[in-house]
């Protein structure tokens, strides 16, 4: 199993609209609705933003947004903000009833 | 409230065996459609899913490392165990535990703080 293709990097002044793509195959992410996103600070253990494609927990800032079209997923962040700057990962539902995740995206907040 | 804590050694040498305890609260392993999976995450690298094991015992692992993993549960102590053999330095990653809860697809909504293991001789 593959993992999911991010960018490396992504970049967004204060107040700017960010999107992060996760690229996958039929077999995970084209396949199911199960794409959830995390973000991870440095030093800390990963935290859900996003689960099922589109559905934010509980405490999660309406600014972040999650969608899919195809094989990619994607994460928008709204109104960047600095508390924003970590690394995200997607992470995908797969038909060997296995998970994968993506390489991971750093966003840095200019 | 839903805690999970990691424990296990935090340096094992070449070809031996890593045993990883994941030992959680606030919740229940026989709850059906619950969860628990290892993740891993080498130093300055990517996220990478290792193992789960469903509340029906039910056991999936990683392709790429299936020969070398095994999961366990043990509902009444609410602990899972994860072991890993044969380990090289290249297995050096701060081990996670996490929950996926029941009918909310398949995400990992509560996570443990992580152990560091260094494979060294």
């Amino acid at each position: 199993q593959s993992a999911l293709t991010q960018p490396a990097s992504v970049s967004g002044s204060p107040g700017q609209s960010i999107t992060i793509s996760c690229t996958g195959t039929s077999s995970d992410v084209g396949g199911y609705n199960y794409v959830s996103w995390y973000q991870q600070h440095p030093g800390k253990a990963p935290k859900l933003m996003i689960y099922d494609v589109s559905n934010r927990p509980s405490g999660v800032s309406n600014r972040f947004s999650g969608s899919k079209s195809g094989n990619t997923a994607s994460l928008t962040i709204s109104g960047l903000q600095a508390e924003d700057e970590a690394d995200y990962y997607c992470s995908s539902y797969t038909s060997s009833s296995t998970l994968v995740f993506g390489t991971g995206t750093k966003v840095t907040v200019l | 409230q839903v805690t999970l804590r990691e424990s296990g050694p935090a340096l094992v040498k070449p070809t031996q065996t890593l045993t990883l305890t994941c030992t959680f609260s606030g919740f229940s392993l026989s709850t059906s459609g619950m969860c628990v999976s290892w993740i891993r995450q080498p130093p300055g690298k990517a996220l990478e899913w290792l193992a789960r094991i469903d509340w029906d015992d039910d056991k999936y692992y990683s392709t790429s490392l299936k020969t070398r993993l095994t999961i366990s549960k043990d509902t009444s102590k609410n602990q899972v165990v994860l072991t890993m053999t044969n380990m090289d330095p290249v297995d050096t990653a701060t081990y996670y535990c996490a929950r996926i809860p029941p009918h909310d697809g398949y995400n990992f909504d509560y996570w443990g703080q992580g152990t560091l293991v260094t494979v060294s001789s």
